[in-house]
This record gives structure tokens, C-alpha cells and sequence, in this order.
């Protein structure tokens, strides 16, 4: 069965970085585009970044755009998220989740999700 | 960017009772519109894509319709374990994905 399983998260200060990473089974992992997506605490749900299938384009919200960093290693199945410049609006609970369409250039909806890793940013 | 309302944000209702959930688009999605259900402890669950196609192995009490900028998610008959919060996500327009801030569905 398909599985993402995030890992990574933890407490970090304003400013400071954190990696974390996604790591799948149960489908062909070079052949589907990978987002995150985050909650803040008792939040609603906000889209962070896409990768396509073979990493050739990466997609991200405005309001991380320049600070994190999208990537995957299709030899180990695993997706990665490089958060860089932490501010305390980027605390939230990291989902990775798959996108629908097999080998597509463009992002879709999100057919199975992790159950995501918890990023605190406080000082 | 595409903004995307969902109303009410909590719902009442009782067991074995529907429930109608909406959702609007600030512009038109045409039909790129998906819906998924949220449960505490496990990970989001897509319900309906092309906003009136189930996702493989959902029951049929659960229908999406509409399109352009109105969706309706319709759960007949309730179950326990369909008391959770629900979020409507379209995929029209991207960057980025939206999401609507959802909707809580409660026993009454």
C-alpha cells in the first residue's frame, strides 16, 4: 500500500534551519510530482511547494519562496523540504502528499497524504 | 491567486441525517475542484476529485456537484466516523494550490 512518512520536524529558533524528509513506498516514486503541504496549530490547510516528477520544476507559495527548498532523491524514494530563515509563522504540523498524475507537468490534487511532522519555531 | 470559501464553518448534525457542505471559488475552477476529509491521528483522505468523482474505495454516500465557482459535498446519511472536518482544494489555477478553510462537521 502507498505510504509517505515524514520525518524531521522538531523545536527550532527564529532564523535558524531544519530538513525534513519524506519517505514513501507502495508506488513508483519517479513517476509522481510530491508537494508539502503545512497546518498551523487549529488552522486550516495552506499548499508550501511542488516538485515535479523528475525534479526538473519546483513550485512554492510566495510566503516561503527564497527560504525553503523542495528536492527529491528518486533513488531512495524520499522527498525533502530544506526550510531555511525560520520565522515563528512557519510553525505548523508538515504533510508531504502525492499528487494524482502519473509522469504530468502540472500539479493536481493529492490522492494520499503522510501524517505529517510537527515544526515549532519559537524563541 | 484563487481564494476559496467553504460555509458553514461548523455543522451540526445528527446521525443518519445529510449533511451539505459548500464551498466557493473567487473565480472560476471550472470542474478542478477536490474534497478531503480530515480525522485526528491519521492522514487526510481525498473523497472526490473532478468535483463529482469518488476517490477509489470512498462509499457512495458521499457526492460532490457543481462547478465553476459553486461545489456542494453531500454526505448522506451519516456515520460516526463521518464526524470530521472536510476541506475543498481546487486545482484550476496553480501557483498555488488553495484550499478552503473548512468545515467541521459535528454531532448535534
Amino acid at each position: 500500500q502507498v505510504q509517505l512518512v515524514e520525518s524531521g520536524g522538531g523545536v527550532v529558533q527564529p532564523g535558524g534551519s531544519l530538513r525534513l524528509s519524506c519517505a514513501t513506498s507502495g508506488f513508483m516514486f519517479s513517476d509522481y510530482g510530491i508537494h508539502w503541504v503545512r497546518q498551523a496549530p487549529g488552522k486550516g490547510l495552506e499548499w508550501v511547494a511542488f516538485i515535479r516528477y523528475d525534479g526538473s520544476n519546483k513550485y512554492y507559495a510566495d510566503s516561503v519562496k527564497g527560504r525553503f527548498t523542495i528536492s527529491r532523491d528518486n533513488s531512495k524514494n524520499t522527498l525533502f523540504l530544506q526550510m531555511n530563515s525560520l520565522r515563528v509563522e512557519d510553525t505548523a504540523v508538515y504533510y508531504c502528499a502525492k499528487d494524482s498524475f502519473r509522469i504530468a507537468a502540472a500539479a493536481y490534487y493529492f490522492d494520499y497524504w503522510g501524517q505529517g511532522t510537527l515544526v515549532t519555531v519559537t524563541s | 491567486e484563487i481564494v476559496m470559501t467553504q460555509s458553514p464553518a461548523t455543522l451540526s448534525v445528527s446521525p443518519g441525517e445529510r449533511a451539505t457542505l459548500s464551498c466557493r471559488a473567487s473565480q472560476s475552477v471550472s470542474g478542478n475542484l477536490a474534497w478531503y476529509q480530515q480525522k485526528p491521528g491519521l492522514p487526510l483522505r481525498l473523497l472526490i476529485y473532478g468535483a463529482s468523482t469518488r476517490a477509489t474505495g470512498i462509499p457512495a454516500r458521499f457526492s460532490g456537484s457543481g462547478s465553476g465557482t459553486e461545489f456542494t459535498l453531500t454526505i448522506n446519511s451519516l456515520q460516526s466516523e463521518d464526524f470530521a472536518v472536510y476541506y475543498c482544494q481546487q486545482y484550476n489555477n496553480w501557483p498555488p494550490l488553495t484550499f478552503g478553510g473548512g468545515t467541521k462537521v459535528e454531532i448535534k
